[in-house]
């Protein structure tokens, strides 16, 4: 089964650290860029980071940059994505989404179910 | 920072046609996606390419792009299709993915 699973969500405090976890099966992971998008709680979709397919190319949102940070580990079909120095406004599910090229865009044609970071004291 | 505007919400009759709006400045020069989220559940796509329909998504599902807005219709509503709506672009440097802010479809 083509299938995403995410995992290492929890609650954590403002300034602390967590890594998040993505696990793919059913399709050649390597051949894919992947991304991390996530969703405040009763909000919409914010899109956070992309790694390319060999990892050679990553980019982020500017709410992110320089806290998290994005790999992949292609031997084990897996995505990561590191968040240090959290804030409460980092509070949201976690999604992990297949990407796929459009020209110079891609979009998401596979998301996993998520998982919630909660950044409280 | 490049923005995409939906309307907060469309209601509609079942049977009736759902027609949510997309407007970027930069859509006509990049591609426009759709999204549907049902509550609890991870988003699905619909639409990709401004038109393009995966496989496995109803023929309901259309979307049409005119100049600066892209168009999801929904042709013949069902109760199923109530859900959250997102359109989705990327910015002109092709460095970055922005999506609308959603819009709640109510079948009544």
């Amino acid at each position: 089964e083509v299938q995403l699973v995410e995992s290492g969500g929890g609650l954590v405090q403002p300034g602390g650290s967590l890594r998040l976890s993505c696990a793919a099966s059913g399709f050649t992971f390597s051949s894919y860029e992947m991304n991390w998008v996530r969703q405040a709680p009763g909000k919409g979709l914010e899109w956070v980071s992309y790694i390319s397919s060999s990892g050679s190319t990553i980019y982020y949102a500017d709410s992110v940059k320089g806290r998290f940070t994005i790999s992949r580990d292609n031997a084990k079909n897996s995505l990561y994505l590191q968040m240090n120095s959290l804030r409460a406004e980092d509070t949201a599910v976690y999604y992990c989404a297949r990407g796929m090229a459009a020209g110079t865009d891609w979009y998401f044609d596979l998301w996993g179910r998520g998982t919630l970071v909660t950044v409280s004291s | 920072s490049y923005e995409l505007t939906q309307p907060p919400s469309v209601s509609v009759s079942p049977g009736q046609t759902a027609r949510i709006t997309c407007s970027g400045d930069a859509l006509p020069k990049q591609y426009a996606y759709w999204y549907q989220q049902k509550p609890g559940q991870a988003p699905v796509l619909v639409i990709y390419k401004d038109s393009e329909r995966p496989s496995g998504i109803p023929e309901r599902f259309s979307g049409s792009s005119s100049g600066t807005t892209v168009t999801l219709t929904i042709s013949g509503v069902q109760a199923e299709d109530e859900a959250d709506y997102y359109c989705q672009s990327a910015d002109s440097s092709g460095t970055s993915v922005v999506f609308g802010g959603g819009t709640k479809l109510t079948v009544l």
